[in-house]
């Protein structure tokens, strides 16, 4: 299964709402997480099950989508935020999306 | 959570091969399925192998099928990557991570190594 994430790349500045997007190549349902990557470090899980927040992931991110079409949402950008972030399907087998680097 | 440890990357040559493990501590190994995950300098994160708690049941990634073999010693608390005929594209930061009901039906990587460096070049 593809996973294509929109966009690649964003600018955003701390306080700002932000959006990013993952679509399935086929149905999913549900089986959909989010993690968040920061340099030099290995990735961290966010969001479960396309909509559950992970436990010690902050509030401030929230997931929704089933089927085909997920987005993941951060309220209030915080400075902390600005990293990259992966869509992955655990439907049949696995795969991630190709990321979203979320610059300032 | 569980404190998972790579090791064994390093330089080796094209079609030359390399054995990972990765240790970890601080949980019932044996309860839990574990990946191997990669990311090629720069790139994104590719999903290599999974194999399941019992160790019986193995998946691989159409790009590793037939030249890596995943495997596990659960009284060691060690997870193992054979990695046989490896080319340049091979070239990564290989990860473990623990596969973990986050709620009842629904796993996640849980947990993730440090990673180990792995480079293909003669």
């Amino acid at each position: 299964i593809q996973m294509t994430q929109s966009p690649s790349s964003l600018s955003a500045s701390v306080g700002d709402r932000v959006t990013i997007t993952c679509r399935a190549s086929q149905s999913i349902r549900t089986y959909l997480n989010w993690y968040q990557q920061k340099p030099g470090e290995a990735p961290k899980v966010l969001i479960y099950a396309a909509s559950n927040l992970h436990s010690g992931a902050p509030s401030r991110f929230s997931g929704s989508g089933s089927g085909t079409d997920f987005t993941l949402t951060i309220s209030s950008l915080q400075p902390e935020d600005f990293a990259t972030y992966y869509c992955q399907q655990s439907y049949s087998l696995y795969s991630f999306g190709q990321g979203t680097k979320l610059e300032i | 959570q569980v404190q998972l440890v790579e090791s064994g990357g390093g330089v080796v040559q094209p079609g030359g091969s390399l054995r990972l493990s990765c240790v970890a501590s601080g949980t019932i190994f044996g309860r839990f399925g574990m990946h191997w995950v990669r990311q090629a300098p720069g790139k994104g994160l590719e999903w290599v192998s999974f194999i399941r708690p019992d160790g019986i049941d193995k998946y691989y990634a159409d790009s590793v099928k037939g030249r890596f073999t995943i495997s596990r010693d659960n009284p060691r608390n060690t997870l193992y990557l054979q990695m046989d005929s490896l080319s340049a594209e091979d070239t990564a930061i290989y990860y473990c991570a623990s596969y973990v009901a986050a709620a009842v039906g629904q796993y996640c990587f849980d947990s993730w190594g440090q990673g180990t460096l792995v480079t293909v070049s003669s």
